[in-house]
C-alpha cells in the first residue's frame, strides 16, 4: 500500500451510466492529481487541485468531472462516457511546493465502458 | 511535453544488473532527475531521484553526468519483479510554477530467466 487509495479497483459501466471514482491519501499531502493512461500510452494529466482548488484542466471532456470537497479526497464523476475513455484511472498526492520524493501513486480504477 | 528520452525497451539477465539510460539535454539547474517504475497495471512507484551528486537507495543508484545532460539508473541485481516499465522525468523539487509530473513513454525493461 502506497498510502494512496483509490477505489473501485475495478468498474464496469454502460454509456448512459453516471458513476464516480474516489481517492484518499492520509500522508499529510496537499495537492492531488488524477490521470488517465490508456492502452499502451503514456500517462495522461487529466486534473490538478493545490490546496483543494482546481489549478489545472488538461483539456479534459466534460463528461468527466472533478470534485477535491478537503485535501485528503479526490473524486471523479462520469457521466455519459464512451468506450474509447476505457483506461486505467490513477490518482496521486504530493505536497507542495516541496514535493522531495515527487508524487505518490494510488493502485488505479480500470475502466471499461461498454 | 516529457523532457527526457530514454530508449523504448531493455532486456536483462536475471542477476545481471541493469542500466537504464536517460538523456535530459535541456536540464535546468533547479531541476531534479526523477525514477519512477510502473508495474504492469499498477501505478507508478518512486524509485529515487538526484541533482547533481550520485545517489543510491536500497532500490537502485542513480548516476549523473558532470554536465547534467545524462544520467543512469542502475538495478544492481534484477529480479524478475524487476520487470516494468522505467520514467525518467525531470521536474524542480521545490515547484512554485505548477510544474507538474510529466511522463513520456519510458523504457520497458524485461528481466529474463
Amino acid at each position: 500500500e502506497t498510502g494512496v487509495t483509490q477505489t473501485p479497483r475495478h468498474l464496469v459501466m454502460g454509456m448512459t451510466n453516471k458513476k464516480s471514482l474516489k481517492c484518499e491519501q492520509h500522508l499529510g499531502h496537499n495537492a492531488m492529481y488524477w490521470y488517465k493512461q490508456s492502452a499502451k500510452k503514456p500517462l495522461e494529466l487529466m486534473f490538478v487541485y493545490n490546496f483543494k482548488e482546481q489549478t489545472e484542466n488538461n483539456s479534459v471532456p466534460s463528461r468527466f468531472s472533478p470534485e477535491c470537497p478537503n485535501s485528503s479526497h479526490l473524486f471523479l464523476h462520469l457521466h455519459t462516457l464512451q468506450p474509447e475513455d476505457s483506461a486505467l484511472y490513477l490518482c496521486a498526492s504530493s505536497k507542495e511546493p516541496q514535493a522531495n520524493y515527487g508524487y505518490t501513486f494510488g493502485s488505479g480504477t480500470r475502466l471499461t465502458v461498454v | 511535453d516529457a523532457k527526457t528520452t530514454q530508449p523504448t525497451s531493455m532486456d536483462c539477465a536475471e542477476g545481471r544488473a541493469a542500466n537504464l539510460p536517460c538523456n535530459h539535454s535541456t536540464i535546468s539547474g533547479n531541476e531534479y532527475v526523477y525514477w519512477y517504475r510502473q508495474i504492469h497495471s499498477q501505478g507508478p512507484q518512486y524509485i529515487i531521484h538526484g541533482l547533481k551528486n550520485n545517489e543510491t537507495n536500497e532500490m537502485a543508484s542513480l548516476i549523473i553526468t558532470e554536465d547534467r545532460k545524462s544520467s543512469t539508473l542502475i538495478l544492481p541485481h534484477a529480479t524478475l519483479r524487476d520487470t516494468a516499465v522505467y520514467y525518467c522525468i525531470v521536474r524542480p523539487t521545490t515547484n512554485n510554477y505548477g510544474q507538474n509530473f510529466v511522463f513520456g513513454p519510458g523504457t520497458r525493461l524485461s528481466v529474463l530467466p
